[in-house]
């Protein structure tokens, strides 16, 4: 059965950093690109970035919202996909999703950026 | 950045009749390898997104034959032969032929 669970969220002041965990199982997960996407309330879905596979070259990408203050690694010996976020502004503030897009999703985390 | 719109924002609907959603894309998202990168996704309230649809036209495993994909390069279409209660939720399309992968807007269907 494949898994994805999300762990770090939570409540963090502006200006302020978390990391993000993803924890993965039951795919080929050093085989696969990972993405974040992002939903905030009463907003739709937003694609944060991603990181490909070795074979890829680890290459990351970024929405333009985050590029510059969000680094997105991997550690493939553990089945593990970050989301590192630094400067988070309030706008940060959403559900928080890791997936291989096709087809498996996480539950979600919740980060919340207020003072 | 290619732009995904959707049509219509909000969908009520009767238990047992149709229902189509549209998307269009600011620029055609069919390959040179003849597939195009295109998918719709359903979210239902406190889940995840459910992948239904990719590459335009294809049905997710799990997911009811009631649901089609239709469509290439700009426009593309999700058609539900006859729609349940539990079909409630808000329906995006997304494209992923290049980065930043975008969304639409997203499709609330209800029910009347």
């Amino acid at each position: 059965e494949v898994q994805l669970v999300e762990s770090g969220g939570g409540l963090v002041q502006p200006g302020g950093s978390l990391k993000l965990s993803c924890a993965a199982s039951g795919f080929n997960f050093s085989g696969s690109a990972m993405h974040w996407v992002r939903l905030a309330s009463g907003k739709g879905l937003e694609w944060v970035g991603r990181i490909r596979s070795k074979a890829n070259s680890y290459a990351t990408g970024y929405a333009a919202s985050v590029e510059g203050r969000f680094t997105i690694s991997r550690d493939d010996s553990k089945n593990m996909f970050y989301l590192q976020m630094n400067s988070l502004k309030i706008e940060d503030t959403a559900v928080y999703f890791c997936t291989n897009l096709h087809p498996s999703w996480g539950q979600g985390i919740l980060v919340t950026v207020s003072s | 950045d290619i732009v995904m719109s959707q049509s219509p924002l909000s969908l009520p609907v009767t238990p047992g009749e149709p229902a189509s959603i549209s998307c269009r894309s600011s620029q055609s998202l069919l390959y040179s390898n003849g597939y195009n990168y295109f998918d719709w996704y359903l979210q239902k309230p406190g889940q995840p997104p459910q992948l239904l649809i990719y590459l335009g036209s294809n049905r997710a495993s799990g997911v009811p034959d009631r649901f089609s994909g239709s469509g290439s390069g700009t426009e593309f279409t999700l058609e539900i032969s006859r729609v349940e209660a539990e079909d409630v939720g808000v329906y995006y399309c997304m494209q992923a032929l290049q980065t930043p992968i975008t969304f639409g807007q997203g499709t609330r269907l209800e029910i009347k």
